[in-house]
């Protein structure tokens, strides 16, 4: 099975700050990608997806790939406490499978 | 729209005993999936329905592990026995077709004794 790396964190940044997420995949085929929030004892919540490179913004959100360097990344600007979860980063495999990388914690500091 | 519905939340028992899962997905979705999260770990699927048929079950350890959706709606995922190791949230998934995103249930959290 192809890979999803993270680093787990925590990434601290205080309110207001951006927080920067980073993810790298392992499979070269993968066309889709995604970004899930889960807070503790939560399911996960879709909260971007990206299929093309370059930059993709929603709000606060804005997410970017490079495809030629296999990296994903989640900007969030000004960060608010109630950000801080865990940032699970998905690549969809062929037969349109979810692999999931193991997250990283994210703090906001008020 | 209500979201995927899962029971029980929570379930306790001893290794070497059987559990069960049940999901309901958000009408009308025909793919649903069942994921296992271990603490500190992203979900990692278990299988994949597309309706009523098993499309990926590849990481099912099959030896123990039962999923069916029978009338391409609701699902049940059974262990039989349960070991120490399966101790994890399962979630369940559901999206309108293969290639769309997923939404997950709350999950059920197995804690084995």
């Amino acid at each position: 099975q192809k890979e999803v790396e993270q680093n787990s964190g925590p990434l601290s940044v205080p309110e207001g700050a951006i927080a920067s997420l980073n993810c790298t995949y392992s499979d070269r085929v993968s066309q889709s990608f995604f970004w899930y929030r889960q807070y503790s004892g939560k399911s996960p919540e879709l909260i971007m997806s990206i299929y093309s490179n370059g930059d993709k913004e929603d709000g606060r959100f804005t997410a970017q790939l490079n495809k030629a360097s296999q990296y994903v990344s989640l900007l969030i600007r000004d960060s608010q406490p109630s950000d801080s979860a865990t940032y699970l980063c998905a690549s969809m495999e062929y037969g349109n499978k979810l692999v999931f990388g193991a997250g990283t914690i994210l703090r906001v500091k008020s | 729209e209500a979201g995927v519905a899962q029971s029980p939340r929570y379930k306790i028992i001893e290794k070497r005993q059987s559990v069960a899962f049940w999901c309901n997905p958000i009408s009308g979705h025909a793919t649903l999936y069942w994921y296992q999260q271990i603490l500190g770990q992203g979900p990692k699927l278990l299988i994949q329905f597309q309706n009523n048929g098993v499309v990926d079950d590849s990481q099912l350890p099959k030896d123990r592990f039962s999923a069916e959706r029978l009338k391409g709606v609701d699902s049940t995922l059974k262990i039989q026995p349960a070991k120490l190791e399966d101790s994890a949230v399962y979630l369940c998934a559901s999206s309108l077709d293969r290639d769309q995103p997923q939404h997950f249930g709350d999950g059920t959290r197995l804690s084995i004794l």
